[in-house]
């Protein structure tokens, strides 16, 4: 199956600090990427889609000054989550779309982000 | 409103076994559906898929059966094996609305030895 790289596989921040997650798609271009939020025991949360060349789409209830999302080429997305809080520590989970195919979506291994 | 639902959050099942995963949605324009399986601390890995034209769709030991009427479908695991054992996850799509994904919340597998 397609392959999908989430990097850094975990990180640690300071309140306040700014963190950027990549997502790339290693062996297909995706045109769709999409950001997920999972919390402990919980389902995953659509957060946004990410369209390559325009602006993401965001779901309600996700500010998006908070979670940037830059999505510049076929393989790789980008999401930074600025002036990170505690509150915004999780599970954040990529996932790719081929540009030929259609429904199927493939993760990446997921960021474990820990705000202090 | 959760338009896709698992109402069994965890299901324990003998080593040979069969597993039935079942999964319930509410927006009948739903048209693509798919399962995924979820380790801890890791993203979801694609196991199978169905679109709504179908109503059975097998791969090896994973079939996918859906029920449209239901408004429902089902993973049946024929055998079970210890390594299954994940949390398993329905999710539903709608071509029209970008085909994004809408989650169930997951069901727990456990396969015993």
């Amino acid at each position: 199956g397609a392959v999908v790289s989430q990097h850094p596989s975990w990180v640690i921040c300071k309140s306040g600090t700014s963190v950027k997650i990549e997502c790339r798609s290693l062996d297909f271009q995706a045109t769709t990427m999409f950001w997920y939020r999972q919390f402990p025991k919980q389902s995953l949360m659509l957060m946004a889609t990410s369209n390559e060349g325009s602006k993401a789409t965001y779901e309600q209830g996700v500010e998006k000054d908070k979670f940037l999302i830059n999505h510049a080429s076929l393989t790789l997305s980008t999401l930074t989550v600025t002036s990170a809080h505690p509150e915004d520590s999780s599970f954040y989970i990529c996932s790719a779309r081929e540009s030929s195919g259609r429904e199927t979506q493939y993760f990446g291994p997921g960021t474990r982000l820990l705000v202090l | 409103d959760q338009q896709v639902k698992q109402n069994s959050p965890s299901l324990s099942v003998q080593e040979g076994r069969i597993s039935i995963l079942n999964c319930d949605y509410t927006n009948s324009m739903f048209d693509y559906f798919l399962w995924y399986k979820k380790y801890p601390a890791e993203g979801p890995t694609f196991l199978i898929s169905i679109s709504s034209i179908k109503d059975k769709n097998e791969d090896g030991r994973f079939t996918v059966f859906l029920n449209k009427s239901a408004k429902h479908l089902s993973l049946h695991i024929v055998p079970s094996q210890p390594g299954d054992s994940a949390v398993y996850f329905c999710a539903a799509s709608l071509y029209n609305a970008g085909n994004m994904l809408t989650f169930g919340g997951g069901t727990r597998l456990m396969v015993k030895p």
